[in-house]
């Protein structure tokens, strides 16, 4: 069964310190999305691929994430420099391509999740 | 905008109880999808139900039930016969049809079965 890869599950490290997260979706998924879900809430969208490009990364704290998906595959969220705030989970999900109009819908599949916390 | 409001942040039952976990949405848009999703400790989430705006039948699927109801914005779900593999966090999510179809989450209700 098709599965949302993600990698590392558990980061740990010290405030100021660079880190990355890696996900990969399913085959064949042309939209990625990264989310980000503090303890206690809801996941929050952090930035949304359709193929390569950013369609809306309008929660993305630019100053210190970036994301990126060369390919239009498999892509990589930054922190630098991490935050105390910044320990959450990180989702990755996927999806085909959304489809406008009504009567339709594509489901994000989730990845595991990174789990991060900084020191 | 829109907006979700799980307004239950925890529940605990007993084993065997029936529980009703409660869904509010907000939005303007007259077409959009409605969605139960479950998270266990592990982290994952998972699918359990998506309905859109022009279906407002009640669905059933073992001991999970949802009450899907326009006039009061409300997508309740509930578990009957409770077990303590339910313990999990439940979240509601509302996805606008059309555009980038962008997902909001309600807070989530941890729900906790006791032996």
């Amino acid at each position: 069964e098709a599965e949302v890869a993600q990698s590392p599950r558990y980061k740990i490290t010290e405030k100021s310190q660079a880190v990355a997260f890696w996900c990969d979706p399913i085959s064949g998924h042309a939209t990625l999305y990264w989310y980000r879900q503090i303890l206690g809430q809801g996941p929050e969208l952090l930035v949304q691929f359709q193929d390569e490009s950013v369609v809306d990364d309008s929660q993305l704290p630019k100053d210190r994430f970036s994301a990126e998906r060369l390919k239009g595959v498999d892509s990589t969220l930054k922190i630098q420099p991490a935050e105390l705030g910044d320990s959450a989970m990180y989702l990755c999900a996927s999806s085909l391509y959304p489809t406008s109009g009504s009567g339709s819908y594509n489901e994000q599949f989730f990845g595991p999740g990174t789990r991060l916390t900084v020191l | 905008a829109q907006k979700v409001t799980q307004a239950q942040t925890e529940i605990s039952v007993v084993e065997k109880e029936d529980v009703t976990l409660d869904c509010v949405y907000e939005t303007r848009d007259t077409t959009y999808y409605l969605f139960w999703y479950k998270q266990p400790p592990s982290g994952e989430l998972v699918f359990l139900i998506r309905r859109n705006s022009f279906d407002e039948q009640n669905e059933i699927s073992g001991r999970y039930s949802w009450n899907f109801q326009k006039s009061t914005s409300s997508f309740n779900f509930t578990i009957t016969a409770s077990q303590v593999v339910d313990s999990a966090v439940y979240f509601c999510a509302l996805v606008l049809s059309g555009g980038y179809q962008k997902v909001t989450f309600g807070i989530g209700t941890k729900l906790q079965v006791i032996p």
